[in-house]
Order: C-alpha cells, then sequence, then structure tokens
C-alpha cells in the first residue's frame, strides 16, 4: 500500500489570500498524481493529473507542480475566495492498478 | 449527460441483511473502482475491475463483493454487513487503466451514505 500524505490537515485563510498544501508520496514506481476538490455534500472533481517529472498545470486560479524525484506536489490557490472552501484530495499511482489517497487538506476561506 | 449513478444515496440497514448499492456509468469507461470514505482517513479502495469480468481487491475488501458482468454497471454487495462497514461508499470510473502511462481522472458518483445498526 503506497502511503500518501497531505499537509495540513486544514487550514484556514482570509479571502484574497493565496495558500498551499502539499502532498507527499513515495517516489518509486511512480506513474501519476492526482488532485481533487470535494465540496460538502458533492463528489470528487478532478483538478489535475499529473504524470512527468517537472509538470506545472494550470487551471484559472489554481495551479500544481509535481517533483517525482523526491515524490512531493504542491497546490497552489492564488487570491482564495470563498467558493474555494473545499477539501482537496491528492492521489498517487504506483506500480499497483490503483489510486492511493491521501486523507486531504480541508480548505475554509473566510470573506 | 455523462455522469456515474449510484443508488441508494441513504440507507439505514441492520446487521446481517444483505444489500447491494449499485452503480452505473454512461461513458463507456473500461476502469470502475469502489471506495469508502471514514472521518480522518481517505478514501480507501474496496474493489476495482479493469473491464468486464475482471476485478481485483483494493486495500479493504473484507466483506465485500463485487461483480463486472457488463461494462457499464459495477454493483458493490455487502453480502452480511455489520457495523464497522457503516461509512460514505463513492463508485468511480474512468476512461484509461491506471497503470501504464495514459492516466485518466476518475469520476465520481455523489455517494452513497451507509449506516448499519
Amino acid at each position: 500500500i503506497l502511503n500518501v500524505e497531505q499537509s495540513p490537515q486544514s487550514l484556514h485563510v482570509q479571502e484574497g489570500d493565496s495558500t498551499n498544501f502539499t502532498c507527499s508520496f513515495p517516489s518509486s514506481n511512480f506513474y501519476a498524481l492526482h488532485w481533487y476538490r470535494w465540496e460538502t455534500a458533492k463528489s470528487p472533481e478532478a483538478l489535475f493529473v499529473m504524470t512527468l517529472n517537472g509538470d506545472e498545470k494550470k487551471k484559472g486560479r489554481i495551479s500544481a507542480t509535481l517533483n517525482t524525484k523526491e515524490g512531493y506536489s504542491y497546490l497552489y490557490i492564488k487570491g482564495s475566495q470563498p467558493e474555494d472552501s473545499a477539501t482537496y484530495l491528492c492521489a498517487s499511482s504506483g506500480s499497483a492498478r490503483q489510486l492511493t489517497f491521501g486523507s486531504g487538506t480541508q480548505l475554509t476561506v473566510l470573506p | 449527460e455523462a455522469q456515474v449513478t449510484q443508488n441508494p444515496r441513504y440507507l439505514i440497514t441492520v446487521t446481517g441483511k444483505k444489500l447491494t448499492v449499485t452503480c452505473s456509468q454512461n461513458m463507456n469507461h473500461e476502469y470502475m473502482s469502489w471506495y469508502r470514505q471514514d472521518p480522518g482517513l481517505g478514501l480507501r479502495q474496496i474493489y476495482y475491475s479493469m473491464n468486464v469480468e475482471v476485478t481485483d481487491k483494493g486495500d479493504v475488501p473484507e466483506g465485500y463483493k463485487v461483480s463486472r458482468k457488463e461494462k457499464r454497471n459495477f454493483p458493490l454487495i455487502l453480502e452480511s454487513p455489520s457495523p464497522n462497514q457503516t461509512s460514505l461508499y463513492f463508485c468511480a470510473s474512468s476512461p484509461y487503466p491506471l497503470a501504464g502511462p495514459h492516466q485518466g481522472e476518475l469520476f465520481f458518483g455523489e455517494g452513497s451514505r451507509l449506516t448499519v445498526l
């Protein structure tokens, strides 16, 4: 079983602040790193899937980077808005045919 | 509309009473998977399926069964539910197998909240 860890566990920021969280994963036998956003009472939705070392992806104010050699990924949110409040999940796939999820970072953006 | 549909969304049952949670996707995805979500823990995989008639255990398969007789359906069966199976369950599908260079994002159903008394 892969060990995927996310930090911090929870985070409160003010509207307009920029923030970032970390996902660490075993760097051996790496295939892909996924980021999902999970809003309360909804289902998780994919933000990014990254496979290559040095990958950077962006969707609006949200971006992510990937370092497969050292086994970490950062998710950045620029100018946080209340609608960004959600739990952000990362997941890694190794040599097995399955994704292993971290326990998530719960973000609350205060107006 | 492309979607993954789970039923029931909410269920309260009693120990030992067999139940099935259905999952259906209309996107012609090869890969389907079941996860459970418990407080403080990440999504943990129960079973997955790479294609019709191909299923494999995930990290927490004990007490569950699955079948994949058709591409679109992947039901989760609890033969004899116990209180420790009280959880939020998600079905998900993906257009690619997760192994190999082509990695597909997961599309999740809306979740099924199960309580076993």
